[in-house]
C-alpha cells in the first residue's frame, strides 16, 4: 500500500496570504489528523478528521481550519498567515478512530515571510 | 486534562551504551502506547508499541515496557549505534471516548562514536 502522503512538500507565503496544504491518508484508513512542528518542537495537535467531521482539536486560533472529503482526503486551511506560522505539517492517517496504530505523511514545510 | 510527561529532553550515550527514555500518561484509559522516531528531516516513523494487556515487547535492541499501576512506560535502546540519534517521542492513545492520540513532547537521543 502507499503511504500517507502530502503536498505541496514545500511552500513559501508571505504574511497575511492564506495556504491550503492537503493529506491523502492510506487506502482504506478514514481518520486523519494533523500537527504542526516548530524547530526543536514537538508535535502540536491541531484537529482530527473521521467520516468528514471533526471529532477533536487542539488549541489553535480559528485561523487554523481543515476538513475531510468523502474519498477520506483532508486539507487544512491556515488564513492570514502570521510569521510564527513558519513549520512543518504533518498529518497522520490510521484506519478507523478504534484502531491504534497511525502513520505520518512526510509532512508541508511552510515558510511564512 | 490528558498529558503525557516525556524525560529526558535530551540525552547523549556513547556508542555501544544502553539508551533509556520515559514517559508517564494521565489518561488511565488510555491503552495503546507507540514510540516514533524522527530523524532529522524525516517524518515520524513507528519503531515498536505496546498494547495495555503487555508488559514487556522487544524487538531486536530496542524494548518498550509498561507499568500500568504507576502509568508509566519507557523505552530501551541497547548497543546504541550513531543512526540511532534522532528524537525520538511517545504517545498514548485513549481507545474509547475522544480516541486521543497524545504525544510527549519528544527526547533528542546523540549517540557519540
Amino acid at each position: 500500500k502507499a503511504g500517507v502522503t502530502q503536498t505541496p512538500r514545500y511552500l513559501i507565503k508571505t504574511r497575511g496570504q492564506q495556504v491550503t496544504l492537503s493529506c491523502s491518508p492510506i487506502s482504506g484508513h478514514r481518520s486523519v489528523s494533523w500537527y504542526q512542528q516548530t524547530p526543536g518542537q514537538g508535535l502540536q495537535f491541531l484537529f482530527e478528521y473521521f467520516s468528514e467531521t471533526q471529532r477533536n482539536k487542539g488549541n489553535f486560533p480559528g485561523r487554523f481550519s481543515g476538513r475531510q472529503f468523502s474519498n477520506s482526503r483532508s486539507e487544512m486551511n491556515v488564513s492570514t498567515l502570521e510569521l510564527g506560522d513558519s513549520a512543518l505539517y504533518l498529518c497522520a492517517s490510521r484506519a478507523d478512530r478504534a484502531s491504534d496504530t497511525q502513520y505520518f505523511g512526510p509532512g508541508t514545510r511552510l515558510t511564512v515571510l | 486534562g490528558e498529558n503525557v510527561e516525556q524525560h529526558p529532553s535530551t540525552l547523549s550515550v556513547q556508542e555501544g551504551d544502553s539508551a533509556v527514555i520515559k514517559c508517564t500518561y494521565s489518561d488511565s484509559a488510555s491503552n495503546y502506547f507507540p514510540w516514533y522516531k524522527q530523524e532529522l528531516g524525516k517524518r515520524p516513523q513507528l519503531i515498536i508499541d505496546i498494547r495495555s494487556n503487555v508488559g514487556e515487547k522487544k524487538d531486536q535492541r530496542i524494548a518498550v515496557t509498561l507499568n500500568k499501576t504507576a502509568k508509566h512506560f519507557s523505552l530501551h535502546i541497547t548497543e546504541t549505534q550513531p543512526e540511532d540519534s534522532a528524537v525520538y517521542f511517545c504517545a498514548a492513545l485513549r481507545a474509547s471516548g475522544t480516541y486521543k492520540y497524545i504525544f510527549g513532547t519528544g527526547t533528542r537521543l546523540k549517540v557519540l562514536a
